[in-house]
């Protein structure tokens, strides 16, 4: 069965530093879709930054750039220049391509930055 | 445009209850999810419907149900509430449920169960 590991609860990072969360998933898929959600207290659960698993480059959102290693299925979030805005619940998440297109969630790593 | 939004808001029940949570997607948006956010667990699939048809399911026993209307719109339905039922029920809306396309979130219904 696919799983989303998320081994690190709570992450703390001194503001305008860099911080990376980390994430690791099973699946014998070979196609299939990694995500890293935030969300923020008592606000919506946003899409932080999507990866396509066929695709080789990383994906990056201006501060936001994943470290995807395949064979390694592992899928760690990198926030650069951190900002007390980016405190917030962080979610990788899976989902299937072929079939269904649930989605599997880690349980989260909660982020503190510090001013 | 309005973004994915959750009825009620906040909801205390007792067991043996049962609940009905409804959520409007962006309009356009033909796929809504369904999840259940507890603090030790995550967040959990519930089920997925796509044109009023339920696509995909969770591993959830049958007191949880849904259904979707003609306009998008979804209900969740929980039966015989459990203490254990007590959660954040995020719903979340897509154009196909691909996962090409961006699931928006709803704020989510708090549910207590007493």
């Amino acid at each position: 069965a696919q799983t989303v590991t998320q081994s690190q609860p709570e992450m703390s990072v001194q503001e305008a530093e860099t911080v990376t969360l980390s994430c690791t998933y099973d699946t014998s898929e070979s196609d299939y879709y990694l995500f890293w959600y935030k969300q923020p207290p008592s606000r919506q659960m946003i899409l932080v930054i999507r990866q396509e698993a066929y695709k080789q480059q990383n994906a990056t959102e201006n501060r936001f750039s994943v470290n995807f290693q395949k064979a390694a299925k592992s899928f760690s979030l990198k926030i650069s220049d951190s900002q007390l805005g980016d405190a917030a619940m962080y979610f990788c998440a899976y989902q299937f391509t072929s079939g269904t297109y649930k989605y599997i969630f880690g349980t989260g790593t909660r982020l503190k930055v510090l001013a | 445009k309005a973004g994915v939004t959750q009825t009620p808001r906040y909801l205390i029940k007792t067991r043996g209850q049962q609940v009905t949570l409804s959520c409007s997607p962006i309009s356009g948006h033909r796929s809504v999810s369904w999840y259940q956010q507890t603090p030790g667990q995550g967040l959990q699939f519930l089920f997925e419907y796509f044109s009023e048809t339920q696509r995909n399911k969770g591993n959830f026993p049958g007191r949880f149900s849904g259904r979707q209307f003609s306009n998008s719109r979804s209900e969740m339905n929980v039966s015989t509430l459990e203490l254990g039922d007590s959660a954040l029920y995020l719903c979340a809306s897509s154009l196909t449920g691909f996962g090409t396309d961006t699931q928006y979130f709803g704020p989510g219904t708090r549910l207590t169960v007493l």
